[in-house]
């Protein structure tokens, strides 16, 4: 099993839609927890964190369960503009450094 | 602004040359990365380093190896590059919170 998994996608969404990705991760003692965006031919940026109790920012949500062992990212009203593969990102104290593992991306495309 | 700069956008390399890949951060991190990203596979860590003079092996180390003697600067080498790493190659540094990434070198070796 994957440590992380995401669906890649293609996930085409017309302007205005809700969409949600859901990423699994495999090792229940994983600490922290982030959705990146990377844009094409572009390099990945840090989107949100992801709290224990969800976060929104703007039209993004993103909810951790830990019990079932996956986040999700929400977005609402869908633009153009996010149009991008999103990454899901675990990290892990191992052996007094932080293990960072990302997922392979889900890829959106919002369409007019 | 946190600015992670990688030495060449693009290179063509040919089988068994060394390649050097460097990569320079202005924020005085500790912790700085080094991945490769193929489609499908996505981002796989190779080596990474939280020290100067200190490297750690990630997920696939084979056939690279690193240099850190300076705390902004972080090199990968490539002894003798071989087709199979023909990859984007995305260096990074981080704080605890967040991952801040250089704009990739595109390598291919013919």
């Amino acid at each position: 099993r994957k440590e992380v998994e995401q669906d890649p996608g293609p996930f085409n969404v017309p302007e205005g839609a809700t969409v949600a990705f859901n990423c699994t991760y495999s090792n229940s003692a994983s600490q922290s927890f982030f959705w990146y965006r990377q844009d094409c031919r572009k390099e990945p940026k840090l989107l949100m964190s992801v709290y224990s109790s969800g976060n929104e920012d703007g039209r993004f949500t993103a909810q951790l369960n830990r019990a079932s062992q996956y986040i999700s990212l929400l977005i609402r009203d869908s633009k153009l503009s996010d149009s991008a593969t999103y990454l899901c990102v675990v990290t892990l104290n191992s052996g007094g450094y932080q293990k960072v593992t990302f997922g392979t991306g889900t890829k959106l495309q919002v369409i007019p | 602004d946190v600015k992670v700069t990688q030495s060449s956008r693009y290179l063509v390399k040919r089988t068994g040359e060394k390649v050097f890949l460097e990569c320079v951060q202005d924020m005085d991190h500790e912790n700085m990365f080094w991945y490769r990203q193929d489609p499908g596979l996505g981002l796989r860590l190779i080596y990474f380093s939280y020290d100067v003079k200190m490297k750690e092996k990630g997920d696939i180390p084979e056939g690279y190896s690193v240099s850190r003697e300076k705390k902004e600067r972080f090199s990968l080498i490539l002894e003798s590059a071989s087709t199979n790493q023909t990859s984007m190659y995305l260096c990074a540094s981080s704080t605890v919170r967040e991952q801040y990434f250089g704009p990739g070198t595109r390598l291919t070796v013919t």
